[in-house]
């Protein structure tokens, strides 16, 4: 049980294109996701906390205008990078709240080249 | 602030040997929860345990232990017998719960050799 799903999980896009990365959780719903950034050999950045409803939380120094989060679903959550650029290039991973809530399980990430 | 420091960043060990992964943290808060996670080269983040502040018992999984100790605000994780398959970057974090924004640490990354 517990399993988080990522599509796709790699995409290679141009600059000023946008690409939108889904997260579900798919035996269980989740009313709270996460979203990720992690850089080669750093840690995990969080992005935004996703509550199913209502608008998404962003970190300081994310721009929500450039990473659109909708969390339309007790089952799915959606990063959207829009116009991207090669900066924007990063491994992506989202995890969800498990069913009794104690515990992020996490999604198996998206390689993200923007070039 | 919470903070999660994982000393450690690269461990080499031969393989059979036991490795111990140091996670210390700090955080005002009384009820919380530790975690630790294993990132293979694939990618994907891997839950191994949690922990909550009120429970200091230690846990043994198979090769795998976890010493708990609040008096030390320490959750070290210790690999008996390592296996080539260990090798993987760890990720020791803090947070209030599932539902809560985990802290993690910069993680440590084992390399475990034949």
């Amino acid at each position: 049980g517990a399993v988080v799903s990522q599509h796709p999980s790699w995409v290679i896009c141009k600059s000023g294109t946008s690409v939108k990365i889904e997260c579900r959780s798919l035996d269980f719903q989740a009313t709270t996701m996460f979203w990720y950034r992690q850089f080669p050999k750093q840690s995990l950045m969080l992005m935004a906390t996703s509550n199913e409803g209502s608008k998404a939380t962003y970190e300081q120094g994310v721009e929500k205008d450039k990473f659109l989060i909708n969390h339309a679903s007790l089952t799915l959550s959606t990063l959207t990078v829009t116009s991207a650029h090669p900066e924007d290039s990063s491994f992506y991973i989202c995890s969800a709240a498990g069913p009794r809530g104690e515990t992020q399980y996490f999604g198996p990430g998206t390689r993200l080249l923007v070039l | 602030a919470q903070k999660v420091t994982q000393a450690q960043t690269e461990i080499s060990v031969v393989e059979k040997e036991d490795v111990t992964l140091d996670c210390v943290y700090e955080t005002r808060d009384t009820t919380y929860y530790l975690f630790w996670y294993k990132q293979p080269p694939s990618g994907e983040l891997v839950f191994l345990i949690r922990r909550n502040s009120f429970d200091e018992q230690n846990e043994i999984s198979g090769r795998y232990s976890w010493n708990f100790q609040k008096s030390t605000s320490s959750f070290n994780f210790t690999i008996t017998a390592s296996q080539v398959v260990d090798s993987a970057v760890y990720f020791c974090a803090l947070g209030q719960g599932g539902s809560e924004k985990l802290v993690f640490g910069k993680g440590t990354k084992l390399t475990v050799n034949p």
